[in-house]
């Protein structure tokens, strides 16, 4: 498709249990952000990734919250040992480079609840 | 770290009025942007700002980028019903943007009703 992608769009999980997020961004963007969303809250930063590699995870809430990004392309997002503090919609953003312009394009979310 | 202050958090209003949000901060920044978020969607890049005191305007939208770099206003005039929706500011720092491309800070939303 033309836009960013995410999967599932919606995820109900029991605490404890672990959870993977994707992430398609728009094909040629090098650049791929996650944010988290929580009710009524604005967008938290959680990683940045130019090509494969993350230079900036330091949103990341903690070590249960990791991410990863193959063939410059897909991201999913895992969380393990889900506690229900992590329900929130999660937005992936993709950007054309790592320039710094503040032009995102954000997938609709994958809204995560624990139980 | 940085944060936004984004007012007000919710308005009320009729159709074909005028309506006024903004954001300011205790740090500075390199550029503005205003977001909307429409139900069960991802944000949208209504308006970006680039630099100092500029004034930009998108078909009923207003923007501007505050000549401290602490703030931004946006302005949007004869409302619709279809502008309903939540509007964030964003702003993207000096030091983040050198690391970390396009990482932004955003307010905590502006809710707009629009009644017809």
């Amino acid at each position: 498709g033309a836009g960013v992608s995410q999967s599932p769009s919606n995820k109900v999980t029991e605490k404890g249990k672990d959870v993977e997020l994707r992430c398609d961004p728009i094909s040629g963007h090098t650049a791929l952000y996650w944010y988290r969303q929580s009710l009524g809250q604005g967008l938290e930063f959680l990683i940045y990734f130019q090509g494969n590699s993350a230079p900036d995870k330091s949103g990341l809430p903690s070590d249960r919250f990791s991410a990863e990004r193959t063939g410059g392309s897909v991201s999913t997002l895992t969380i393990q040992r889900t506690q229900q503090e992590d329900s929130a919609v999660y937005l992936c953003a993709s950007s054309p480079s790592g320039r710094g312009t503040g032009e995102l394009f954000f997938g609709e979310g994958s809204r995560l609840t624990v139980l | 770290g940085q944060q936004l202050n984004q007012s007000p958090q919710s308005m009320f209003i009729q159709e074909g009025e005028d309506v006024s949000m903004n954001c300011t901060s205790s740090s500075i920044f390199n550029t503005w942007l205003w977001y909307k978020q429409d139900p069960g969607e991802g944000p949208v890049l209504l308006i970006a700002l680039y630099k100092a005191g500029e004034l930009t305007s998108n078909g009923r939208l207003t923007a501007q980028f505050g000549i401290t770099r602490k703030d931004s206003f946006l302005n949007i005039s004869a409302s619709i019903p279809s502008d309903v929706g939540i509007y964030f500011c964003a702003g993207l720092g000096p030091s983040t943007q050198e690391t970390s491309g396009s990482r932004l800070t955003f307010g905590e939303g502006t809710q707009l009703t629009v009644n017809p």
